[in-house]
């Protein structure tokens, strides 16, 4: 089991709403990923966090935006949801030799 | 940009089968190539992985090659077991070596294995 978690495990939002997701990185690393898993999908790049710092981004709208903290951390907010936002959320915890996922979050959107 | 393609699922097989389940790959550079595994209700399992040419990955039963001259990275295991029933995903971090970059992941494929 790695030590990569995320709150909360399941949200219901409705559109036009805002979310806050949270993950915890493993003990050590300082680099934090977010995907975007729709259902029957491969996982898709959001973006990355390097020591506070975004170091790279997919393609999603600005909507989606994100903080990674001193501890490593992580946030990844999304304004204004849409229905096609519902998917299992994915932050991924790495450092140069490892990575590792967490459980994600199943968000759902009315 | 970046791609990953995966073979056509669902794969179903009887215990004691081998499997293949194929992946090829579109990138610039040199990239790292993985296999992860997804559990129901459960995150992104490492399964293995290759980070140069000719490199093989090992896990659990489970290899696969990391072949550049037809971009291909196919997952292989000799003998499956019903604990094997998950998703697989085939997947490439744009930065090369051990280093984990952004990953793009194909499309996955459902393997059923049945007693």
């Amino acid at each position: 089991e790695t030590g990569v978690t995320q709150s909360p495990t399941h949200l219901i939002k409705t559109r036009g709403q805002q979310v806050t997701l949270r993950c915890s990185s493993q003990s050590g690393h300082n680099t934090v990923s977010w995907y975007q898993q729709a259902l029957g999908q491969g996982p898709q790049f959001i973006f990355q966090y390097y020591r506070e710092e975004e170091n790279g981004r997919g393609n999603f709208p600005p909507r989606f935006s994100g903080l990674q903290f001193p501890n490593y951390s992580s946030e990844l907010n999304v304004n204004a949801l849409e229905l096609d936002d519902s998917a299992l959320y994915l932050c991924a915890s790495s450092d140069f030799n490892e990575q590792f996922f967490g459980p994600g979050t199943r968000l759902t959107v009315l | 940009g970046d791609s990953v393609t995966q073979m056509e699922g669902p794969v179903t097989l009887s215990e004691e089968a081998f499997l293949t389940i194929n992946c090829t790959y579109t990138a610039t550079g040199y990239p790292s190539l993985f296999w992860y595994v997804q559990y129901p209700g459960e995150g992104l399992q490492l399964l293995l992985k290759a980070t140069k040419a000719d490199d093989k990955g090992s896990n659990k039963g489970f290899e696969a090659t990391y072949r550049k001259e037809t971009t291909s990275f196919h997952l292989e295991k000799g003998s499956v077991q019903v604990s094997d029933s998950a998703v697989y995903f085939c997947a490439l971090s744009d930065r090369g070596g051990t280093s984990y970059g952004k990953l793009t992941f194909g499309q996955g494929t459902i393997l059923t294995v049945h007693p």
